[in-house]
């Protein structure tokens, strides 16, 4: 089963303006990575965040996580054609071994 | 500096049959990852090897099985395909066990 669940399911905007997307998960984490996904290619990650941390910034994104709502957030800020995509949150939750759990992904689409 | 490859690209296999994929890590990666993405769902973590050892399974059938080698190059078999292991299975490498993953193209299988 998948740990993540992105919000919304898919997003329109127009090329310029902010793109936001959030993830939800139900157990504690070790961290929280935010990956993108251009037409059911390879996976590039995006940035990664750790339980201690509150917020992150890397170029045009900036991402929070709020552990006490088990909740993490992706900003794309002034949006290009080129952020067309789908954007996964992963959670790393295990201790002894390793699992990364996707979520199902949000949809972005950059109108010109 | 390469990144992960992966092969084949694509592949169509017939019910029952079996399948092998491989996969080459980025050069110092220790660790490998598989993940199984169905179409318009997120990836699905299978196995995780670091330093030739299983460190993490994911929720899949003893039909999946893997391996990695001396030059940490992976390999992933499944037996006895199914019509439901058609999906984009794709390989991730990083340094260590926990650390930010990079991911290959993938292989695409289809089962008929």
């Amino acid at each position: 089963s998948q740990q993540g669940e992105e919000d919304p399911q898919a997003l329109s905007i127009q090329e310029g303006e902010n793109a936001t997307m959030n993830c939800s998960y139900k157990t504690s984490i070790n961290n929280l990575q935010w990956y993108r996904q251009n037409s059911g290619r390879g996976l590039v990650h995006l940035i990664l965040i750790r339980s201690n941390e509150r917020e992150k910034h890397s170029g045009r994104l900036r991402v929070t996580l709020d552990t006490s709502k088990k909740s993490s957030s992706l900003l794309i800020t002034a949006s290009r054609a080129a952020d067309t995509a789908s954007y996964f949150c992963a959670t790393d939750f295990g201790s002894n071994d390793y699992k990364l759990s996707f979520g199902a992904g949000t949809t972005v689409t950059v109108r010109a | 500096d390469a990144g992960v490859t992966q092969s084949p690209t694509h592949l169509i296999k017939t019910r029952g049959q079996h399948v092998t994929l491989r996969c080459s890590p980025i050069s110092g990666h220790k660790s490998v990852s598989w993940y199984q993405q169905v179409l318009g769902q997120g990836p699905q973590f299978i196995f995780q090897y670091y330093e030739k050892e299983e460190r993490g399974r994911g929720n899949f059938p003893d039909r999946f099985s893997a391996r990695q080698f001396p030059n940490y190059s992976s390999e992933l078999n499944v037996n006895a395909l199914l019509l439901g292991d058609s999906a984009l299975y794709l390989c991730a490498s990083s340094p260590l066990a926990k650390e930010t993953q990079y991911f290959g193209p993938g292989t695409r299988l289809l089962v008929l």
